[in-house]
């Protein structure tokens, strides 16, 4: 079974500052490793995702998140954030050797951004 | 591109009565997943379809839940009776299941509440 955690349920942010998503996983098998992002009253869209390759993996909006499998970490960080950033990102897993299997979802991490 | 597609997208009703959600996925996707998201809960994975067939329904909260995929364009949540607790948004998402790590898309979900 996998677990996701993420560490800080709200990051309080000034514009233009960096910002970094804690989330660290649990499992007996390998994973693929995924940040959503969802903006007030809409649904869930995809930041990015590791699948192999590089560690560092880079997304939409000027985001990227660094896998650490040694650390089990998968840590999302954007250098410079804007206020429309502001929305609740949820970090989320999948077992590798299982296709078309679902999501394993954190409890997500509300990042608000003020001027 | 259209993308999943639910139905309605509030709906407030009373205590006792019968609710049905209703889903679209994307055109050609074959992997179909419902989930519910509340404050004290987060994401959580109710049931999920592959090619219509129903492959884990654990996060089913109990029989007044079910869910049905009749063919690949359509998809139905139905509580009965529900209930207070049962308020919630409930999200539809779909994916094209080959091979893993496939990027699952949301609808806009549902926003249910029980009075």
């Amino acid at each position: 079974a996998q677990s996701v955690t993420q560490l800080d349920s709200q990051v309080p942010v000034f514009e233009e500052a960096p910002v970094e998503l804690r989330c660290n996983y649990s499992s007996s098998v390998s994973v693929y490793l995924f940040w959503y992002v969802q903006y007030p009253n809409q649904g869930l869209q995809l930041l990015l995702k590791y699948l192999s390759g590089s560690t560092l993996v880079k997304g939409i909006n000027g985001f990227e998140a660094e896998f650490n499998k040694s650390q089990t970490s998968f840590h999302l960080r954007k250098p410079s954030v804007h206020i429309s950033d502001t929305a609740e990102y949820f970090c989320a897993v999948s077992p590798l050797s299982q296709a078309g299997t679902a999501l394993i979802f954190g409890k997500g991490t509300t990042l608000s951004v003020s001027s | 591109d259209a993308g999943v597609i639910q139905s309605p997208r509030h709906e407030v009703t009373e205590m006792g009565q019968e609710v049905t959600l209703r889903c679209k996925p994307i055109s050609g996707h074959n992997s179909l997943f419902w989930y519910r998201q509340t404050m004290m809960r987060g994401l959580e994975l109710l049931i999920y379809f592959n090619n219509n067939v129903p492959i884990d329904d654990s996060g089913m909260p109990e029989d007044r839940f079910s869910a049905k995929m009749p063919n690949a364009s359509f998809s139905t949540l139905k509580i009965q009776p529900s209930e207070p607790r049962d308020s919630a948004v409930y999200f539809c998402a779909s994916s094209f299941a080959q091979g893993t790590g496939n990027t699952i898309y949301f609808g806009e979900g549902s926003w249910l509440t029980v009075v």
